[in-house]
């Protein structure tokens, strides 16, 4: 079983739509980043977060430590938030290292 | 303040070829971290270099390597080229120190191995 475990793996919506990707992990953490990567490859980091919530624009991540649980959500969902989201954990043992989920597909249809 | 800059962006190498990619962290960051994309594997890391020095490393052969110069610029070689090296390859920088810091991203460098 992975670290970090990420649903859906596939997501499509109509614009406008409220979303929200999950992120489950096993192992304790110093912090948790969520990342955005589009067709061509380079990764945006969007939340980094170790409690409770981060609102940026239309995107809020939040985040469960005694869960083990964040989730990232896109409000009023547009055909240019299209793109892969990436839920990537720091292990409290493992220094800076990243270790990522697989990556959820969204499409935003217009 | 520029942003992460990884050179060349694409390149083709044969089997048995070695390769050198290059990394710019932003002004002031001192954590250059190094992560590999695969369709199968997904995003692993490979290495990470603060000051100088490797600090934390991945499970990746020894055919991987890296170095961090005095001014925060990262090299990581490949050496006998595989078909599964064949990958994005990502750096990563942030300001580094004791407690973790957000990671920045460069654009990647497309890595093909015929």
């Amino acid at each position: 079983k992975n670290e970090v475990e990420q649903s859906p793996q596939n997501l499509t919506a109509q614009e406008g739509e409220f979303i929200t990707i999950n992120c489950s992990y096993s192992v304790g953490i110093s912090a948790l980043h969520w990342l955005q990567q589009h067709p061509g490859g380079g990764i945006v980091s969007l939340f980094m977060l170790s409690s409770g919530k981060k609102k940026h624009g239309r995107l809020i991540a939040t985040i469960n430590i005694q869960e083990k649980h964040s989730s990232l959500h896109i409000t009023a969902s547009h055909p240019r938030d299209s793109a892969v989201y990436i839920c990537a954990v720091v292990r409290r043992t493992s220094g800076s290292r990243l270790t990522f989920g697989e990556g959820t597909q969204l499409t935003v249809n217009p | 303040k520029a942003g992460v800059t990884q050179t060349p962006r694409y390149l083709i190498k044969t089997r048995g070829q070695q390769v050198t990619l290059s990394c710019s962290p932003i002004s002031g960051h001192r954590s250059v971290s190094w992560y590999q994309q695969t369709p199968g594997q997904g995003l692993q890391f490979l290495f990470e270099y603060f000051s100088e020095t490797q600090r934390n490393k991945g499970n990746f052969p020894g055919r991987f390597s890296g170095r961090q110069f005095s001014n925060s610029r990262s090299e990581m070689n490949v050496s006998t080229l595989e078909l599964g090296d064949s990958a994005l390859y990502l750096c990563a920088s942030s300001l580094g120190g004791e407690s973790f810091n957000e990671q920045f991203f460069g654009p990647g460098t497309r890595l093909t191995v015929l």
